[in-house]
């Protein structure tokens, strides 16, 4: 089993559609949790982290599920500048320690005119 | 400020050749990872340098991969007698403890790596 696992997609949505993706993570003593937006044959770059009591910023919000070992993220009102790649990111290291994250495959959206 | 760069943005080499990729982190970040991302695939962590501590390399597939980190900054990722299977984006990346989230990794724009 994946250590972080996303469904691959490819999503394609109407522009201004409300879109979620998922992952789950099977390592129940990680500690942090992010969105990372890959651009095609661009690098990886952090959208938002992912706090216990979920957090919002503008059109996106993210949800954990520390019971499930779930993580959302929810797209309001999608732009076609939303199309992109996005990664789910989970931190096994204990608080305190900057170790290594383990990567998602990531989850293709495309947001069409 | 200055991002993480990372050189040269393309490479070709031929099968059995070795080369050299470098990475310069964000100044002042203490921690330092290489992955690699292959044509439609996720990220595969390499290696992380962590200040003085003994790298840790459990992501490095093979012995003709090794990597340094000099003066804990620049990182040099060498790949010996290069297989066409290397070929991939190499992606560097450099966090902070004491900025932002600990362990927000900021991504170099990679190397990518074709083997003949």
């Amino acid at each position: 089993r994946k250590e972080v696992e996303q469904d691959p997609g490819p999503f394609n949505v109407p522009e201004g559609a409300t879109v979620a993706f998922n992952c789950t993570y099977s390592n129940s003593a990680s500690q942090s949790f992010f969105w990372y937006r890959q651009d095609c044959r661009k690098e990886p770059k952090l959208l938002m982290s992912v706090y216990s009591s979920g957090n919002e910023d503008g059109r996106f919000t993210a949800q954990l599920n520390r019971a499930s070992q779930y993580i959302s993220l929810l797209i309001r009102d999608s732009k076609l500048s939303d199309s992109a790649t996005y990664l789910c990111v989970v931190n096994e290291g204990s608080s305190g320690s900057a170790r290594q994250l383990t990567f998602g495959s990531g989850t293709q959206l495309t947001v069409l005119p | 400020g200055a991002g993480v760069s990372q050189s040269p943005s393309n490479k070709v080499t031929e099968k059995g050749k070795d080369v050299e990729l470098r990475c310069d982190p964000i100044s002042g970040h203490t921690a330092l990872y290489w992955y690699r991302q292959s044509l439609g695939q996720g990220l595969e962590f390499l290696i992380y340098f962590q200040g003085n501590s003994a790298p840790d390399k459990s992501g490095l597939p093979s012995d003709r991969f090794s990597a340094e980190r000099t003066g804990g900054s620049v990182s040099t990722l060498t790949i010996q007698r290069t297989q066409q299977e290397d070929s991939a984006v190499y992606l560097c990346a450099s966090s902070s403890r004491h900025r932002d989230r600990q362990d927000t990794q900021y991504f170099g724009p990679g190397t990518r790596l074709t083997v003949l």
